[in-house]
């Protein structure tokens, strides 16, 4: 079984529409990360969270919410979609490791259509 | 500028051949470099993780260049099954421990030729 799941892995809707991405980890790490990846710019983190009391804005977070609802559960929530939030969304896990916690493990990702 | 800047390619390469991709990154106070690697449709995973020194795993090699902020990747015999999106990945929040922030480049395509 996969270590980071992503649920749903595959998700069209309309705009206006509130969506739901959720990731659950069975790594035991503390951190958990959202991120978005289009084409010609990369990965970007939406939201973060160190630990469970913990929630972290990235550097493109307007337009998204996230929940920790617990260690291993960490959901990212578009509360009204729009067509530009079309994208592959990626859920990802770290801990310390060698003094840092730079590995990150991504799940396999849920792409997302807003049309 | 952006933080972290790679040539996107496309690198068509004949299996058997060398090929090396370099990667510029803009904040000097970057403390930990990385190569990840991303099949298509599929999510990136790490590859190596780039030191001062240069590090080698196998037919793989990673660089850091401080003074012109640059890292590099050279894939040696190069096999079909390297066929994939190299993205370069700089700590840039720097080395103050729990900072840690990914920023990753957008991706440097690479397709093995048989």
């Amino acid at each position: 079984d996969a270590d980071v799941t992503q649920t749903p892995r595959n998700r069209i809707t309309k705009t206006g529409k509130r969506i739901m991405l959720e990731c659950s980890q069975t790594k035991g790490h503390d951190r958990m990360y959202w991120y978005r990846q289009d084409p010609g710019l990369g990965l970007r983190l939406i939201y973060y969270s160190f630990d469970v009391k913990d929630i972290n804005k990235g550097e493109i977070s307007d337009g998204y919410s996230v929940s920790r609802q617990a260690q291993a559960k960490f959901s990212l929530s578009l509360e009204s979609a729009i067509p530009n939030q079309t994208a592959l969304y990626f859920c990802a896990t770290s801990d310390y490791v060698g003094g840092s916690y730079n590995e990150q493990f991504f799940g396999p990702g849920t792409r997302l259509t807003v049309l | 500028r952006k933080e972290v800047e790679q040539d996107p390619g496309p690198f068509n390469v004949p299996e058997g051949a060398t090929v090396a991709f370099n990667c510029t990154y803009s904040n000097s106070a970057s403390q930990s470099f990385f190569w990840y690697r991303q099949d298509c449709r599929k999510e990136p995973k790490l590859l190596m993780s780039v030191y001062s020194s240069g590090n080698e795993d196998g037919r793989f090699t990673a660089q850091l260049n401080r003074a012109s902020q640059y890292i590099s990747l050279l894939i040696r015999d190069s096999k079909l099954s390297d066929s994939a999106t190299y993205l370069c990945v700089v700590n840039s929040e720097g080395s103050n421990f729990g900072n840690e922030k990914l920023t990753f480049g957008t991706g440097t395509r690479l397709t093995i030729i048989p």
